[in-house]
């Protein structure tokens, strides 16, 4: 599986987009990139996946550079509900489990 | 609304206790695991099972078995607990890799040994 990089940390306010950076450069073509979230003391919750093309749905944006190595993941309208350590995932079909890194804490603020 | 039960929220029990951790999933997934969360380790897979009655280690499967006699349900078992064993331990249910579909998981088990 590719390794990931991704901030440790981040702050948004209330209302704006927060967009987390995920860099995926070992990527490989049949890896999907898969974005979690884990509230504090929850188990973690899928958002969104995608292989190449951009990916929407009611929760938030992916957005894949043509290279595949990073992506961004985009919560248009950001709210202190989604204060939570953000996980981005790369996974091909044959790989059985998520391999979870460190993630960033993104902290909305009021 | 799709779901992973796990039995207990929380659970406390002594050194050297037989501990069994249940969970139930309600999707019909052929997929279950077995994670444990610590700081600064992050999630780190102890089992996981595609079948029934099947089973195969993830990168931290000593100290644990585990027990699928039923589709729905995937029990991690602490045969002899040790207060290295206290986590929190988390749950989760998938149809299969080849699909490339999304994993559910439940709310968790903080789990201690005294």
């Amino acid at each position: 599986d590719a390794k990931t990089t991704q901030p440790p940390s981040m702050d948004c306010a209330e209302g704006r987009a927060a967009n987390l950076p995920c860099n995926h450069s070992t990527i490989s073509g049949n890896e999907y990139v898969y974005w979690y979230r884990q509230i504090h003391s929850q188990g973690p919750q899928y958002i969104i996946h995608g292989l190449k093309n951009n990916e929407t749905n009611e929760m938030a944006s992916l957005i894949i550079t043509e290279d595949r190595k990073s992506s961004t993941l985009i919560l248009p309208h950001a709210t202190l509900r989604d204060t939570a350590v953000y996980y981005c995932i790369p996974r091909s079909g044959s790989a059985r489990q998520l391999t979870f890194g460190s993630g960033t804490q993104l902290t909305v603020l009021p | 609304d799709v779901k992973v039960t796990q039995s207990s929220r929380y659970l406390v029990k002594r050194t050297g206790e037989k501990v069994f951790l249940e969970c139930v999933q309600d999707m019909d997934h052929e997929n279950m695991f077995w994670y444990r969360q610590d700081p600064g380790l992050g999630l780190r897979l102890i089992y996981f099972s595609y079948d029934v009655k099947m089973k195969e280690k993830g990168d931290i499967p000593e100290g644990y078995s585990v027990s699928r006699e039923k589709k729905e349900r995937f029990s991690l078992i602490l045969e002899s607990a040790s207060t290295n064993q206290t986590s929190m331990y988390l749950c989760a249910s998938s149809f299969p890799d080849s699909m490339n579909t999304e994993a559910f998981f439940g709310q968790g088990t903080r789990l201690t040994v005294v």
